[in-house]
C-alpha cells in the first residue's frame, strides 16, 4: 500500500540551527501538507501546497518557516533558525484532490527537538 | 471561524465495553468535510472516515460506527466490543473548501483495559 514517508524520525537541534525535514508523498498525490503537533496537543495546520507554491498556510508559518519540492519526489519544511516552541512533532501529508479535502494521508511524523 | 470540539479528554473503558466518542464541530463553510483519525501510541495518523456535509447516513464500519447530525453540529464515534488495541487517541477534524487544510479537535485519550 502506497504511503507517505518521513526522514527523519527524530531529529535533535541547537536552538538557533536550521533543520530540514524531508518528506516523500504518495506518487499520483498533488497536494502537500504540513502539520504539527506539540506534545499532547492537538494537530495544527502549518501549510498546503499545490503546483509548485503554496496554496494556504497558518499564522504558525512565519518567515522562519518554508517548503519547497526540489524534486519530482521530495517536499521539504525548512525551519530556519529553530527556537525552543519548535519542538514538536512534525507531519507531513499528501491527498490527490486538495479543494474539497479529499482523504488526506499522513506520513509517520518526524519529532524534533530544540535544545 | 472554524472549531472541532472533543469535550472528552480521557475516557477509560474495560474490554468488550461499548464506547462512544463525542464530536461537535463549528464551520461556516456550507460544504465541508469531518474526519476521524487514530492515533496510537507510536505516533502516526491513522485515517478511519470521512464524510461530506451532504451526506447524513450513519456508517458502520466492523466494530466502528459514526453518527453524524447536522441540526446538532455532531459527528460521535462509536466502538462496539472495544479492544486492548483500540487504545489511543483519537482526533475528530473538519476541513471545508480550503486546500487540505483541516482543523483538528484536542483528542480523546482512549484507554481499554483488560
Amino acid at each position: 500500500e502506497p504511503e507517505v514517508t518521513q526522514t527523519p524520525s527524530h531529529q535533535v537541534t541547537q536552538m538557533g540551527q536550521e533543520v530540514i525535514l524531508r518528506c516523500v508523498p504518495i506518487s499520483n498525490h498533488l497536494y502537500f501538507y504540513w502539520y504539527r503537533q506539540i506534545l499532547g496537543q492537538k494537530v495544527e495546520f502549518l501549510v498546503s501546497f499545490y503546483n509548485n507554491e503554496i496554496s494556504e498556510k497558518s499564522e504558525i508559518f512565519d518567515d522562519q518557516f518554508s517548503v519547497e519540492r526540489p524534486d519530482g519526489s521530495n517536499f521539504t519544511l525548512k525551519i530556519r533558525s529553530t527556537k525552543l516552541e519548535d519542538s514538536a512533532m512534525y507531519f507531513c501529508a499528501s491527498s490527490e484532490i486538495g479543494f474539497n479535502t479529499g482523504e488526506l494521508f499522513f506520513g509517520e511524523g518526524s519529532r524534533l527537538t530544540v535544545l | 471561524a472554524q472549531k472541532v470540539t472533543q469535550a472528552q479528554t480521557e475516557i477509560s473503558v474495560v474490554e468488550k465495553e461499548d464506547v462512544t466518542l463525542d464530536c461537535v464541530y463549528e464551520t461556516r463553510d456550507t460544504t465541508y468535510y469531518l474526519f476521524w483519525y487514530k492515533q496510537p501510541p507510536s505516533g502516526e495518523l491513522v485515517f478511519l472516515i470521512r464524510r461530506n456535509s451532504f451526506d447524513e447516513q450513519n456508517e458502520i464500519s466492523g466494530r466502528y460506527s459514526w453518527n453524524f447530525q447536522k441540526s446538532t453540529s455532531s459527528f460521535n464515534f462509536t466502538i462496539t466490543a472495544s479492544q486492548v488495541v483500540d487504545s489511543a487517541v483519537y482526533f475528530c477534524a473538519e476541513g471545508g473548501t480550503s486546500y487540505g487544510k483541516l482543523t483538528f479537535g484536542q483528542g480523546t485519550i482512549l484507554t481499554v483495559h483488560p
